[in-house]
């Protein structure tokens, strides 16, 4: 039983546009959610994040939007940038501890 | 922000032999670190929890006599695969957490031959 779903396995965007990549979830006892960006072969680095008590979080092209009765976030990155192909997981933390839940994953991949 | 190293970062092994996988986090103290497996095209998979001076906590379907962890130290916790064979091939992370999210390793590439 997947309890965080990217429901999106790829994405492809122009150079300029902007990118928006979805997550879902099941657990309504997640309290913290987190994006992470991926390189092959290398591990996992953190982008932002949001707490349940928040509906929006920015961080320079980065943004993420919670919708909890949707049991919904998204990243949106504008302007994107050939740099930011890669691939991006979501997590998602309960308050039982600090282990992570992650998505699928979503590969984006933006054109020149 | 916090860093956690993993070393080695790629490892080819024979099969049958054992390979020892470290994670150390750098500048701060961590009591729990988890360990994550990733298969080409997949999402991470939590293999286990480590926990400083206890057992470690195994998830559902993982080997703990094939996946042996070790978090003697507050800063330091080992994976190590025994007797490895070409199906344990893999990316495997170690992950710790703050209050402010997880950081991970750089990841470890096992090819086992």
């Amino acid at each position: 039983d997947q309890q965080v779903k990217q429901n999106s396995p790829s994405l492809s965007v122009q150079e300029g546009r902007i990118s928006i990549l979805n997550c879902d979830y099941t657990n309504s006892m997640f309290d913290y959610f987190l994006w992470y960006k991926k390189y092959p072969a290398e591990g996992p680095t953190f982008l932002i994040s949001i707490s349940s008590i928040k509906d929006k979080n920015e961080d320079g092209r980065f943004t993420v939007f919670l919708n909890k009765s949707a049991k919904h976030l998204s990243l949106h990155i504008v302007p994107s940038q050939p740099g930011d192909s890669a691939v991006y997981f979501c997590a998602a933390r309960g308050n039982a501890g600090n282990m992570l839940t992650f998505g699928g994953g979503t590969r984006l991949m933006v054109k020149p | 922000g916090a860093v956690v190293s993993q070393h080695p970062s790629w490892v080819i092994c024979k099969s049958g032999t054992s390979v020892k996988i470290e994670c150390r986090s750098l500048d701060f103290q961590a009591t729990t670190m988890f360990w994550y497996r990733q298969f080409p095209k997949q999402s991470l998979m939590l293999m286990a929890t480590s926990n400083e001076g206890s057992k470690a906590t195994y998830e559902q379907g993982v080997e703990k006599d094939k996946f042996l962890i070790n978090h003697a130290s507050l800063t330091l916790s080992t994976l190590t695969v025994t007797s490895a064979h070409p199906e344990d091939s893999s990316f495997y992370i170690c992950s710790a957490s703050l209050p402010q999210g997880a950081f991970f390793g750089q990841g470890t590439r096992l090819t086992v031959v």
